[in-house]
């Protein structure tokens, strides 16, 4: 499974764009792009997931370049509750095993 | 639906003794696992089933069992704990990945905060 590589942290004000990358540069054709999120040590929660197109849901949006070497996820409006972890995983239809790497902790701030 | 849900909550035990993890999930989800995970740090696989009466090892098995004897059941046992299983604990499960339009999407249980003094 391809490995990911995401910044350790960053910061984002409420109610504007939150925008976290994510480079999967050895990603292969078949595997798809999966975001979870893990509130305060609560179970992780999964986000949205892609793998060629962009995506959207109720929750964010996924951009995928077009040679699928990177993402972002976008959060468009964050709040303070969208304070968590934020895990970028690279995955096969057929594997069992995600890999969670450190991911990026995104603190939303007043 | 109560999804994933874990018992116990908390747990601490000494060192020697064993424990069960319980797993339940009520999605009839065909695909279970078991991930610990360890202060700043990410999950890591422990073991995982593809279906009832089946498991497998995944990254960090030693020290650990596991059984699949109902579909909606994985549980997670310690035979001697060891300070070094001190964790957080996650069940997971998803349908089965691989088929026409199913993808790997997991859910997550509540966790286990174990502690092995």
């Amino acid at each position: 499974d391809a490995k990911t590589t995401q910044p350790p942290s960053m910061d984002c004000a409420e109610g504007r764009a939150a925008n976290l990358p994510c480079n999967h540069s050895t990603i292969s054709g078949n595997e798809y792009v999966y975001w979870y999120r893990q509130i305060h040590s609560q179970g992780p929660q999964y986000i949205i997931h892609g793998l060629k197109n962009n995506e959207t849901n109720e929750m964010a949006s996924l951009i995928i370049t077009e040679d699928r070497k990177s993402s972002t996820l976008i959060l468009p409006h964050a709040t303070l509750r969208d304070t968590a972890v934020y895990y970028c995983i690279a995955q096969d239809n057929y594997g069992q095993n995600f890999v969670f790497g450190p991911g990026t902790r995104l603190s939303v701030l007043p | 639906n109560a999804g994933v849900t874990q018992t116990p909550k908390f747990r601490v035990l000494k060192t020697g003794q064993s424990m069960t993890l319980l797993c339940a999930q009520d999605m009839n989800h065909e695909y279970m696992y078991w991930y610990r995970q360890d202060p700043g740090m990410g999950l890591r696989l422990i073991h995982y089933s593809v279906g009832e009466g089946t498991t497998a090892k995944g990254e960090v098995p030693d020290g650990y069992n596991v059984s699949r004897l109902k579909k909606q059941n994985f549980l997670l046992g310690l035979e001697s704990a060891a300070p070094s299983q001190t964790s957080v604990y996650f069940c997971a499960s998803s349908y089965r990945p691989g088929l026409a339009g199913i993808t790997d999407t997991q859910y997550f249980g509540p966790g286990t905060r174990l502690t092995v003094l």
